[in-house]
This record gives C-alpha cells, sequence and structure tokens, in this order.
C-alpha cells in the first residue's frame, strides 16, 4: 500500500493557460474524490467517481473543469483557461467500497499558483 | 445542506496542556463524523472517526465523542506535544450514495514547549 499520489506536486501557469493534474489512488480502491482547498479554508467537494463512472460534480466545477477515470484506475483534473480564481490545492482521496466506513485516504496535493 | 463549524484559530498552547477543539454540525440523517489533521507540509491524515451517536473514536491520545443530541464531535487530548502542531479539521459524511466529506474551516494548533 503505497498511498495516494498526486503527480506534480506544484504548478505555476499563467492566466489562459491549461493545466492537467493526475492522481493514482491505493490500488483498488474503487471510489476517487477531487477536493479544492483555499488557504485558511477547509477542502471542498468538486467531483467523484466509481471506477470509471463520474457520478457527481459540485457546482463548484465549472465548464472549465474536467475530470476523467479512464478504466477506472488513476485520474485526471484538467482546467481550461485558467484564471487566478483558480489558485489552490487540489487534493485528491480514495476509498474503498464497504471498507471500514468508507475512510478517504487522501494524496498530499497539487498546489497550482495562476498568475 | 451539511455543514460543519469548528473553533475558530489559531490555538497556542503549552506542552502538557489540555485540548478541546469544538465542532458542531448540520446533516441530513445520520451522518459519519471525522477529525483529520494536516502536519506542515503534509498531506491530510484521519486521526479519528465516529460512525453513530454515542460513539467514542480515539487515536494518538485524542478522542472525540460523536454527540447527536448537541450535534457536536469535539476534539479533545489531555496532555499536548509539540508534535501535535498542526491544522486539525472537523468533516462529515452523509453517507448516502457518493459519500462525500464536508469539512470545516480547521483549526490550527501550535504547541510550544
Amino acid at each position: 500500500d503505497t498511498g495516494v499520489s498526486q503527480d506534480p506536486r506544484h504548478k505555476i501557469t499563467k492566466r489562459g493557460q491549461n493545466v492537467t493534474f493526475r492522481c493514482d489512488p491505493i490500488s483498488e480502491h474503487n471510489r476517487l474524490y477531487w477536493y479544492r482547498q483555499t488557504l485558511g479554508q477547509g477542502p471542498e467537494f468538486l467531483t467523484y467517481f466509481q471506477n470509471e463512472a463520474q457520478l457527481e460534480k459540485s457546482r463548484l466545477l465549472s465548464d472549465r473543469f474536467s475530470a476523467e477515470r479512464p478504466k477506472g484506475s488513476f485520474s485526471t483534473l484538467e482546467i481550461q483557461r485558467t484564471e487566478q480564481g483558480d489558485s489552490a490545492m487540489y487534493l485528491c482521496a480514495s476509498s474503498l467500497t464497504g471498507g471500514p466506513q468508507e475512510t478517504q485516504y487522501f494524496g498530499p496535493g497539487t498546489r497550482l499558483l495562476v498568475l | 445542506g451539511d455543514s460543519v463549524t469548528q473553533m475558530e484559530g489559531p490555538v497556542t498552547l503549552s506542552e502538557e496542556a489540555f485540548l478541546t477543539i469544538n465542532c458542531t454540525y448540520t446533516a441530513t440523517g445520520y451522518p459519519s463524523l471525522f477529525w483529520y489533521v494536516q502536519y506542515p507540509g503534509e498531506g491530510l491524515q484521519l486521526l479519528l472517526k465516529a460512525t453513530k451517536a454515542d460513539d467514542k473514536g480515539s487515536n494518538k491520545g485524542f478522542e472525540a465523542t460523536y454527540r447527536k443530541e448537541t450535534t457536536s464531535f469535539h476534539l479533545e487530548k489531555g496532555s499536548v506535544q509539540v508534535s501535535d502542531s498542526a491544522v486539525y479539521f472537523c468533516a462529515l459524511s452523509s453517507g448516502g450514495s457518493n459519500y462525500k466529506l464536508t469539512f470545516g474551516k480547521g483549526t490550527l494548533l501550535t504547541v510550544n514547549p
């Protein structure tokens, strides 16, 4: 069990550019979540996958955001035409259906800075 | 909708002091309750959890009891250490179909030697 990993750990980009983040969940975890955390706030739910199906998206997830989980393994989160307001920590978590009360295990996050 | 309100920080204590971080919640149904901790430069780690009323979660000397009547899940530790310095987040999951977590804003704890 190597834990949840995320790549990159840090990303600096210019406004208007596209960025893509990757999350590798704990192997055999079928649920995968994306959250966003801004300075001084708790994480906020963005979207959720069960296997390869994206089952829920928050209203926070504008049309510029898209997430995929091909083959139900790793996931990517893409932000198109980034804005300064997108600057945040993007967290990924995974869990196992029927596991210990569905405990979510978090990755270290990707910190995005949009200039 | 679901929400979590936790004690505003920062909280500064001396080593071996008693810690309480208050957390109250609003949720539909019967949520599961969690405390997560974020040490400097690290990701969120589950500290403890409770899944039904009157359950007590405990780990590393920390405890929290699920109080349905007061909709609370206060975090306590009898004697804090410098190594406990971190940000603590209270969270709930209403279950249903997605088990997404709703977090409080976090409380920064600093423990001085």
